[in-house]
């Protein structure tokens, strides 16, 4: 199965920070590749998919970028409703499809 | 407006079994693939199954393989996970979600359920 490597596992931040997250894939996945955020007690919310196509409605704050193994989430300037959990997830070939483990966005 | 509903879970008992059900409305659902992801408290989420249009293609992340089984009525809108032989480490919130993908495969999911808790503990 393909694993997905997200980095860091958490990061502190302030308002108007610009934050980069990245997700590093085991073997080649082109851009089948997909972000979400997930806030707690919440389900998680399409942000990005394809690496680099943003979800109709979500602020072009947010961008993605890369393809076959590094791929990268920018927010450009963080937001107070931005802070949550972050999760790639990988859909090439056949399932099982994988889950980055997570980065944790925090106020700093 | 498109919706997931689930319902289902709650406290079983290791070794036993729990019908996951999810109701859609809002969309056509008999178009969509759809899937199930699961989150350990305190943890990531972890694909679990999905099914086609159709139900003639399903697929399963292994460790629920054999004891899991993911069915679908298009008639009635629904979606639903059969869990059997229960263990403690399948405790979990479980989401479904509608499958989306672009021409060339890329697959996401969106939108996903509320979830719904299941415990499995003596």
């Amino acid at each position: 199965d393909i694993q997905m490597t997200q980095s860091p596992s958490s990061l502190s931040a302030s308002v108007g920070d610009r934050v980069t997250i990245t997700c590093r894939a085991s073997q080649s996945i082109s851009n089948y590749l997909t972000w979400y955020q997930q806030k707690p007690g919440k389900a998680p919310e399409l942000l990005i998919y394809a690496a680099s196509s943003l979800q109709s409605g979500v602020p072009s704050r947010f961008s993605g970028s890369g393809s076959g193994t590094d791929f990268t989430l920018t927010i450009s300037s963080l937001q107070p409703e931005d802070f949550a959990t972050y999760y790639c997830q990988q859909s090439y070939s056949t399932p099982p499809y994988t889950f980055g483990q997570g980065t944790k966005v925090e106020i700093k | 407006e498109v919706q997931l509903v689930e319902s289902g879970g709650g406290l079983v008992q290791p070794g036993g079994s729990l019908r996951l059900s999810c109701a859609a409305s809002g969309f056509t659902f008999r178009n969509y693939w759809m899937t199930w992801v699961r989150q350990a408290p305190g943890k990531g989420l972890e694909w679990v199954a999905n099914i086609k249009q159709d139900g003639s293609e399903k697929y399963y992340v292994d460790s629920v393989k054999g004891r899991f089984a993911i069915s679908r009525d298009n008639a009635k809108n629904s979606l639903y996970l059969q869990m059997n032989n229960l263990r403690a480490e399948d405790t979990a919130i479980y989401y479904c979600a509608r499958e989306g993908s672009t021409v060339t495969g890329v697959d996401w999911f969106d939108p996903w359920g509320q979830g719904t808790l299941v415990t499995v503990s003596s």
